[in-house]
């Protein structure tokens, strides 16, 4: 089964500021990887799928990069909506794992 | 308008079993994979399962395989999770979630969840 680190697991941040989120697979999964976002209380939106196509309706401030192994989410220009937690998830091979999750917290 | 609505949740002994329900409105429900993912409250998510349009296939995580059966019944637009065998392990919110037309793409819609809990 393929495992998804991600990192870091927390961050913190300020309003305006640019983050990156890493995730690595422990084999190659080519582009098929998933970025999701969840606030409390809510169930996850899928912002970005295979690595760097924006789901549609998600600000463009939100991209994603990387193939084979290593992937990464980056938010530019932080807005407040976007406190959260983050999470990856490979969909080259059953069972389609999630990494571990990254919460970005304000500052 | 998607709408994935899960239902069948609630409190069960350790060695029982539940039946969870999603009822999917708003697309050619057919046409689409299905899945569940399931979160224990304040931990991560976790891939639980996913089958086909057509129901022909399916597939688990290692740590439910032998114990839950995905199954879909498209004439009623309904998705469910057989689970037997339950420990305290298994509790947690699980969600229905859809997949996009195209193969591995994730989850674009998801339900609420429904909680599951295990506990004598």
């Amino acid at each position: 089964d393929i495992q998804m680190t991600q990192s870091p697991s927390s961050l913190s941040a300020s309003v305006g500021d640019r983050v990156t989120i890493t995730c690595r697979a422990s084999q190659s999964i080519n582009r098929y990887l998933s970025w999701y976002q969840q606030k409390p209380g809510k169930a996850p939106k899928l912002l970005i799928f295979v690595a760097s196509s924006l789901q549609s309706g998600v600000p463009s401030r939100f991209s994603g990069g990387g193939s084979g192994t290593d992937f990464t989410l980056t938010i530019s220009n932080l807005q407040p909506e976007d406190f959260a937690t983050y999470y990856c998830q490979q969909t080259y091979s059953p069972p389609l794992s999630f990494g571990g999750g990254t919460k970005v917290e304000m500052k | 308008e998607v709408q994935l609505l899960e239902s069948g949740g609630g409190l069960v002994q350790p060695g029982g079993s539940l039946r969870l329900s999603c009822a999917a409105s708003g697309f050619t429900f057919s046409s689409y994979s299905m899945g569940w993912v399931r979160q224990v409250p304040g931990r991560g998510l976790e891939w639980v399962s996913a089958i086909t349009g057509g129901g022909n296939s399916a597939w688990y995580a290692v740590s439910v395989r032998g114990r839950f059966t995905i199954s879909r019944d498209n004439s009623k637009n309904t998705l469910y999770l057989q689970m037997n065998s339950l420990s305290a392990e298994d509790t947690a919110l699980y969600f229905c979630a859809k997949e996009p037309a195209k193969s591995g793409s994730g989850f674009d819609y998801w339900g609420q969840g429904t909680l599951v809990t295990v506990s004598s």
